[in-house]
């Protein structure tokens, strides 16, 4: 099976703008979460989608949101790019919500400029 | 709430020698643990996972858990280190309520292994 990936797996963008990144699970995987990491932060979650409906939510801003399609894929938007919104976006699925064992994809380095 | 502990930000261990990576954890609940491993500019790889079964957990390449109610640790441990071995490994956290299960990182241990 192929594994968890995500589009682009570089961005480089500047302030004030907004970027939309996308993850597609592991075929059959229904759940999709997003987390940032950060150096000053280390890991954190963002949010959690399954069957198109957002089921869990970190704190984070409104700038952040995301939803999913009817195949499972997710997209993460941000709006209003901060500097400090540079970091390293993973994204991870697992078979149903709230299951234990996420399988991470290889993450979209994004650099707010 | 739940939170984990990672007790070394860094580790450093010649090849062929043991690997010993702390953790300790806190939750209200039952928790299901985790350790992940992180490669330079990779996303996370699961090593091992701890869900309430044996309270030593075999894992990929060698790794091992022990999963220590009373001292609330779930260490990573591997009797000899590769080079290949040297990363960034996450004690991973998370407990009920099921359906709105998040995953709570450590901050991370980085392993140096010195030829």
């Amino acid at each position: 099976k192929a594994g968890v990936t995500q589009t682009p797996r570089y961005l480089i963008k500047t302030r004030g703008q907004q970027v939309t990144l996308s993850c597609s699970p592991i075929s059959g995987h229904r759940s999709v979460s997003w987390y940032q990491q950060t150096p000053g932060q280390g890991l954190q979650f963002l949010f959690e989608y399954f069957s198109e409906t957002q089921r869990n939510k970190g704190n984070f801003p409104g700038r952040f949101s995301g939803r999913q399609f009817s195949n499972s894929r997710s997209e993460m938007n941000v709006s209003t790019l901060e500097l400090g919104d540079s970091a390293l976006y993973l994204c991870a699925s697992s078979l149903e919500t709230g299951a234990d064992t996420q399988y991470f994809g290889p993450g979209t380095r994004l650099t707010v400029l | 709430a739940q939170s984990v502990t990672q007790l070394d930000s860094h580790v450093s261990v010649s090849e062929g020698t043991p690997v010993l990576l702390r953790c300790n954890y806190s939750s209200s609940y039952s928790p299901s643990l985790f350790w992940y491993v992180q490669h330079p500019n990779k996303g996370l790889q699961l090593l091992l996972k701890y869900t309430s079964a044996a309270t030593l957990v075999k894992g990929i390449n060698g790794f091992e858990a022990e999963f220590k109610k009373s001292e609330t640790s779930f260490h990573l441990t591997k009797p000899s280190a590769h080079m290949s071995d040297a990363a960034e490994y996450f004690c991973v956290v998370t407990t009920p309520p099921t359906g709105r299960r998040a995953l709570t990182f450590g901050s991370g241990t980085r392993l140096q292994v010195q030829p």
